[in-house]
């Protein structure tokens, strides 16, 4: 049984802070690491993706993997309450997905 | 570029009765998946095509859904009979290829059953 584990929430932080959102997988064959967010009502929206250990940015967001600890987080910097959303961590091994439950996280003006 | 297209966005229907959602992925899209989402949950992988191929279906309950994508194209998901358990949100995705794509969310439809 495959799992993805995140960081239970909900979170919140201020405006203008750093977030941050961890997850933890199961499988040491996952070879790719995905970022969604989820707004209320409305499906999940990529963020980004991640494939080798190390970090990866795209403007305020920037993703970190480390494989041998089976660990991926997601650090959201200046967060606006724009941001306040569910995240959800997802990882593939071969062909198939898996989602984790996600973390609610709240900008507070 | 369109995105992913999914009918209806609602559907309210009685236990016992029968359902179908469709899914049109994004053009040039060889992967389809059928998620199921219930509230406070993550998405549930259901199927997932290649083409028009099963690549997997091992959540699928098979004794009541059904998928097919027949073209390679869009698809549909049934459920028949459904039950009140069923209530959820079911989404749609399409990918280039499998694993390593990244998977692009249609709007969901959400789904009722009293």
């Amino acid at each position: 049984q495959k799992e993805v584990e995140q960081n239970s929430g909900p979170l919140s932080v201020p405006e203008g802070a750093i977030a941050s959102l961890n997850c933890t997988y199961s499988d040491r064959g996952s070879q790719s690491f995905f970022w969604y967010r989820q707004y209320s009502g409305k499906s999940p929206e990529l963020i980004m993706s991640i494939y080798s250990n190390g970090d990866k940015e795209d403007g305020r967001f920037t993703a970190q993997l480390n494989k041998a600890s089976q660990y991926v987080s997601l650090l959201i910097r200046d967060s606006q309450p724009s941001d306040s959303a569910t995240y959800l961590c997802a990882f593939s091994v071969g062909n198939q997905f898996y989602f984790g439950t996600g973390t609610s996280l709240t900008v507070i003006p | 570029e369109a995105g992913v297209a999914q009918s209806p966005r609602y559907k309210i229907i009685e236990k016992r009765q029968s359902v179908a959602f469709w899914c049109n992925p994004i053009s040039g899209h060889a992967t389809l998946y059928w998620y199921q989402q219930i509230l406070g949950q993550g998405p549930k992988l259901l199927i997932q095509f290649q083409n028009n191929g099963v690549v997997d279906d091992s959540q699928l309950p098979k004794d009541r859904f059904s998928a097919e994508r027949l073209k390679g194209v869009d698809s549909t998901l049934k459920i028949q009979p459904a039950k009140l358990e069923d209530s959820a949100v079911y989404l749609c995705a399409s990918s280039l290829g499998t694993g390593r794509d990244e998977q692009y969310f249609g709007p969901g439809t959400r789904l009722t059953v009293t």
